[in-house]
């Protein structure tokens, strides 16, 4: 079946990085974008940061730009989030998304994150 | 950067009502990347309607997205016991991502 599964939270200082991870089965991860967006306790979502299927083009939320990093490494069919000088208010369950693009009549009808994993939670606390 | 604001902040109905939920963007969005996600406690969120009004894979059918350019609604016809929940807009524009900060429909 549609899987993602992340891995890599935990509790970490402040100003320190962290790798998450997010493993991708049953559909052809290379075709798809993906995204991660992350929810502080008690929170709304907050998006993260996206990247084409092939990795091309990769944007990221104004909170993180300059601090994290999305890549994929398509032949492990493995999403990674590289988050560096970690501070207190990235605290957050992060979630990897795969986003579909959706098409009729020939033309592009819309996106969505339609297949989501359970979430990592990030800690950051000294 | 699109702001997306929803009311009500909370919905409170009984089963078998209707609920409208409201999501209104700062500026014009297009229909095309204007989505629903119901998120339940403990859960990751579920995609319900993409293009604003396309229902997605699985959803049923009282489910319904509407609206254009600044104004969007999610519509459940008839609430059953399994739809209280947060519900959250999105868009995308300009190669960002955003998502309001959802409207949580409860048991009246």
């Amino acid at each position: 079946q549609v899987q993602l599964v992340e891995s890599g939270g935990g509790v970490v200082q402040p100003g320190r990085s962290l790798r998450l991870s997010c493993a991708a089965s049953g559909f052809t991860f290379s075709s798809y974008g993906m995204h991660w967006v992350r929810q502080a306790p008690g929170k709304g979502l907050e998006w993260v940061a996206v990247i084409w299927y092939d990795g091309s083009n990769k944007y990221y939320a104004d909170s993180v730009k300059g601090r994290f990093t999305i890549s994929r490494d398509n032949s492990k069919n493995t999403l990674y989030l590289q988050m560096n000088s970690l501070r207190a208010e990235d605290t957050a369950v992060y979630y990897c998304a795969r986003r579909t693009y959706y098409y009729g009549s020939g033309k592009r009808l819309g996106d969505g994150m339609d297949v989501w994993g359970q979430g990592t939670t990030v800690t950051v606390s000294s | 950067e699109i702001v997306l604001t929803q009311s009500p902040g909370t919905l409170s109905l009984s089963p078998g009502e209707r609920a409208t939920l409201s999501c209104r963007a700062s500026q014009s969005v297009s229909s095309s990347y204007l989505a629903w996600y119901q998120q339940k406690p403990g859960q990751a969120p579920r995609l319900l309607i993409y293009g604003a009004s396309s229902r997605a894979t699985g959803i049923p059918d009282r489910f319904s997205g509407s609206g254009s350019g600044t104004d969007f609604t999610l519509t459940i016809s008839r609430l059953e016991p399994e739809d209280f929940a947060v519900y959250y807009c999105q868009q995308y524009g300009s190669s960002f991502f955003t998502f309001g900060p959802g409207t949580k429909v409860d048991i009246k």
